[in-house]
């Protein structure tokens, strides 16, 4: 198993410009998780999807949109880039289910600059 | 929003001592505390995953206890060394479809 795979690892946006963030896992987990992660901030919910079809805002989902085609795959889509979302964008997963407990599994990021 | 803290924020450490943190969180609507390993330029892997009053996890010299009813855990290192150098994060999971809350960890660094 390959777990949660994130690309691209790095990115450089100009302001204005758009791009997507892409993020599988082969787990067959249900529950798929955006984060951004900000210097002395901690992990902030973008957004979150319960199953394919089913997307939901988390705290700061201003700025991006996503999809959820598959179980597979949850796509981060940023409009409009602005240097504001300059930040690490992680990708989780987790397995529905009591005995899961809703453990994460996360992705090794990806780290975008928009100048 | 739920608040999670963590204290810490950071701490240094000498090699061969030993040391805890914690993590305080809402005692109210409980499912279950997570304790998170985050290396720098790595993502974060689970430690444990907390869910009754009173339990006690460890693995290897981490170890980690868990209070609900005044809202806090405690994560200790015993003997630390160098590789334990890491951010440890906590998170509430108050068993909703939005997942965790994650506090802003606790930055440990080990000194030789």
């Amino acid at each position: 198993n390959a777990g949660v795979t994130q690309t691209p690892k790095f990115r450089i946006l100009k302001i204005g410009q758009s791009m997507t963030l892409q993020c599988a896992q082969d787990m067959n987990h249900n529950y798929m998780y955006w984060y951004r992660q900000d210097p002395g901030m901690g992990l902030k919910l973008i957004y979150y999807s319960v199953g394919a079809g089913i997307t939901d805002k988390g705290e700061v989902p201003n700025g991006y949109n996503v999809s959820r085609s598959t179980t597979e795959d949850f796509p981060l889509r940023l409009e409009l880039a602005a240097p504001s979302q300059t930040s690490v964008y992680f990708c989780a997963s987790s397995r529905l289910g009591p005995t899961s407990y809703n453990e994460q599994f996360f992705g090794p990021g990806t780290r975008l600059t928009v100048l | 929003i739920l608040n999670v803290e963590q204290s810490p924020q950071s701490l240094h450490v000498q090699e061969g001592d030993s040391t805890n943190f914690t993590c305080s969180f809402p005692s109210s609507n409980f499912y279950a505390l997570h304790w998170y390993r985050w290396e720098t330029a790595k993502s974060p892997e689970a430690l444990f995953v907390m869910t009754l009053n009173g339990d006690e996890k460890k693995k290897g010299r981490i170890s980690a206890t868990l209070n609900t009813k005044e809202g806090y855990s405690y994560l200790y290192i015993k003997g630390s060394q160098p590789e334990d150098s890491a951010t440890y994060l906590c998170a509430f999971n108050g068993g909703g479809a939005d997942g965790l809350t994650f506090g802003k960890g606790t930055h440990l660094i080990i000194q030789p």
